[in-house]
């Protein structure tokens, strides 16, 4: 079985650029979720979607960031514009498979984003 | 809202010895706790998982131990070795509150020294 993937691994931009990474989810998991790592701190919750709906957005930092999972697949997060403040390792997971509960969650191997 | 702390945040071992973390969260309803590690370059792997109706869970040379009543709980790896090296992230969930977000701990960088 697949993991979770996640594209591109790395981005580098320049402040006031725009950027999406892309995650798709383990196969058959109707919860998919987005964290941030920022330098030295640590993993935090963004949001987290059931299929294609937004069960809780509590942790997304401004409206400079969109989230959308049209159809209940893959997921993208848009940047837009980047801030030197956004920089770190945007992590996606998801949940919900036959293995483990719904709260059992399966990370992907991020996406390094640096914006200078 | 919940918050995770976990201590310490490096530790480093003779290879064969045991190596223990600790972690304490404030949310008395938090009712799951994932342990995570992560190596360099890579996404954090879920390595052991504990649910509160239950004060211990082992699998091979990791165990979770956990105290409802202190409100914490604690990764214990015996028999270290070299590829256990990592950086590992306990957290802490409420589950049935309809969103499943993990609260984190700061993570602990573990050296195993062959």
């Amino acid at each position: 079985e697949a993991g979770v993937t996640q594209f591109p691994s790395h981005s580098v931009i320049e402040k006031g650029q725009t950027v999406t990474l892309r995650c798709d989810p383990i196969s058959g998991h109707d919860n998919l979720y987005w964290y941030r790592r920022v330098m030295g701190k640590e993993i935090k919750f963004l949001l987290h979607f059931v299929k294609e709906s937004k069960q809780d957005e509590s942790g997304m930092p401004n409206n400079r960031f969109l989230a959308e999972r049209t159809g209940g697949t893959y997921s993208t997060l848009k940047v837009q514009p980047a801030e030197l403040e956004d920089s770190g390792v945007y992590f996606c997971a998801s949940s919900g498979g036959l293995a483990g509960g719904q709260e059992t969650q399966y990370f992907g191997p991020g996406t390094r984003l640096l914006v200078l | 809202g919940e918050n995770v702390e976990q201590h310490p945040s490096t530790l480093s071992v003779q290879e064969g010895d045991s190596a223990v973390i600790k972690c304490t969260y404030s949310d008395s309803a938090s009712n799951y706790f994932p342990w995570y590690k992560q190596e360099l370059g890579k996404g954090p792997q879920l390595i052991i998982d504990i649910r509160s109706n239950v004060g211990e869970k082992k699998d091979q040379r990791i165990a979770v131990t956990l105290n409802k009543t202190a409100k914490h709980f604690s990764l214990h790896i015996t028999e270290t070795q070299p590829e256990d090296s990592a950086v590992y992230f306990c957290a802490a969930l409420r589950r049935g509150a309809g969103s499943y977000q993990l609260t984190f701990g700061k993570g602990t960088k573990l050296s195993v020294i062959p």
